[in-house]
């Protein structure tokens, strides 16, 4: 299995900051990396697919890079609602997950 | 817009069989693929599996021996069973759409919360 590692596990931050939250894979996963948003509840939203593909619909504040094991996602200015949890997956191989990143409002 | 609703039970005793239902509206589950996310208390997230457009499935090699995922084309439904569950099995269970195999889970349900306990 391609582990995923995500980093931070809980992130404090205001509205207007720039924040970033990483994935590492336990080996190269060619771009195959999505970012989700879950808010208690309700269904994950897929924010960015295969790297750097904005989602339909999701607000261009929400960015993604990285190549090979590193990836990350960029939230350039938070709004009020962007405070929810955020995790990554991989796609190169069967699916796994990265454990999550709770953003919360500091 | 597709839709997915989880529904089934939310109490299942150990050893027996655990079963959901996927309902989709809003697109016909005779096109993608169709799966199955599970996650733990604690947040710990795992891919179960899939069944395709064609009927096809795919299966998480840690769950072979004890998943099966099938469906209704008539109801646009999809179903998971988990055979022999345990207490590690309590989770919240998601189903969920992709598009392709390079385009995976752009929609997902709201889940569905299933504790094993006798």
């Amino acid at each position: 299995d391609i582990q995923m590692t995500q980093s931070p596990s809980f992130l404090s931050a205001s509205v207007g900051d720039r924040v970033t939250i990483n994935c590492k894979a336990s080996q190269n996963i060619n771009k195959y990396l999505n970012w989700y948003q879950q808010k208690l509840g309700e269904a994950p939203k897929r924010l960015i697919y295969n790297t750097n593909n904005l989602q339909t619909g999701i607000p261009s504040r929400f960015s993604g890079s990285g190549s090979g094991t590193d990836y990350t996602l960029t939230i350039s200015s938070l709004q009020p609602e962007d405070f929810a949890t955020y995790f990554c997956l991989q796609h190169n191989s069967f699916p796994t997950f990265g454990a999550g990143t709770k953003l919360e409002l500091k | 817009e597709v839709q997915l609703q989880e529904s089934g039970p939310g109490l299942v005793k150990p050893s027996q069989s655990l079963s959901l239902t996927c309902s989709v509206t809003g697109y016909s589950i005779t096109s993608n693929y169709w799966g199955w996310i599970r996650k733990f208390p604690g947040n710990k997230m795992e891919w179960m599996g899939y069944i395709s457009y064609s009927g096809s499935t795919s299966y998480n090699p840690s769950l072979k021996s004890r998943i099966s995922i099938t469906r209704d084309t008539s109801k646009n439904q999809f179903f998971l069973q988990l055979n022999s569950v345990t207490t590690e099995d309590t989770a919240t269970y998601y189903c969920a759409r992709s598009r392709r195999v390079s385009d995976v889970m752009d929609a997902w349900g709201q889940g569905a919360s299933v504790t094993v306990s006798s």
